[in-house]
């Protein structure tokens, strides 16, 4: 069984850095792309970035480029999402999910992050 | 950065079709892919490949896709199918994934 089990909620103050993860299990995890995905309180959807395990082959979207970074750990089948400055507007539910082609087939449980002084 | 628009709501009542819509320029030309949120809970894939079903979705669920605009067609509309439906492709000549903003369904 496929499964993407990502890490637990976090409360982090303005300024602080947080790195997530999300691990991989029942399907070769550095064969498929592994997406973030942010959802803003009460919003839709934002594709942040996107790694290949295999090779770390990354790729952001232009909103996120340069806020956060995409990383993987394919000995341990985990990919990151790290900030090294954490904002009030950071606050969100963020997911992984597994990418075989331009899809996502399989989706983490979501990390909620709070950024509240 | 393409751009994807779908109506922010819909509603139908139960037993009736439901259809929800994806604009893009020449979106007919890409593959779309449909995801369904309920509250509280991680999105779900329901189509895939502009029609494509994954194992463990009804029949019900059904998509199209042609010239600026993709469908996702929610036939003989259940309670249960009231949630958040998100329209995605993969833009091969920015090569970013896209989400469309959502449409609420629901059910009356």
């Amino acid at each position: 069984e496929v499964q993407l089990v990502q890490s637990g909620a976090e409360v982090k103050k303005p300024g602080e850095s947080l790195k997530i993860s999300c691990k991989g299990s029942g399907y070769s995890f550095t064969s498929y792309w592994i997406g973030w995905v942010r959802q803003m309180p009460g919003k839709g959807l934002e594709w942040m970035g996107i790694i290949y395990p295999g090779d770390s082959d990354t790729r952001y979207s232009p909103s996120f480029q340069g806020q956060v970074t995409i990383s993987a750990d394919k000995s341990i089948s985990t990919a990151y999402l790290q900030w090294s400055s954490l904002k009030a507007s950071d606050t969100a539910m963020y997911y992984c999910a597994s990418s075989p082609t331009g899809h996502f087939d399989y989706w983490g449980q979501g990390t909620l992050v709070t950024v509240s002084s | 950065s393409y751009v994807l628009t779908q109506p922010p709501s819909v509603s139908v009542a139960p037993g009736k079709t439901a259809r929800i819509t994806c604009g893009g320029n020449n979106i007919g030309s890409k593959s779309v892919h449909w995801y369904q949120q309920k509250p509280g809970q991680a999105p779900v894939l329901v189509v895939y490949d502009d029609s494509d079903r994954p194992s463990g979705i009804p029949e019900r669920f059904s998509g199209s896709n042609s010239g600026n605009t993709a469908t996702l067609t929610i036939s003989r509309v259940e309670a249960g199918d009231e949630a958040d439906y998100y329209c995605q492709v993969w833009d091969s000549s920015s090569d970013h994934w896209v989400f469309g903003g959502g449409t609420k369904l629901t059910v009356l």
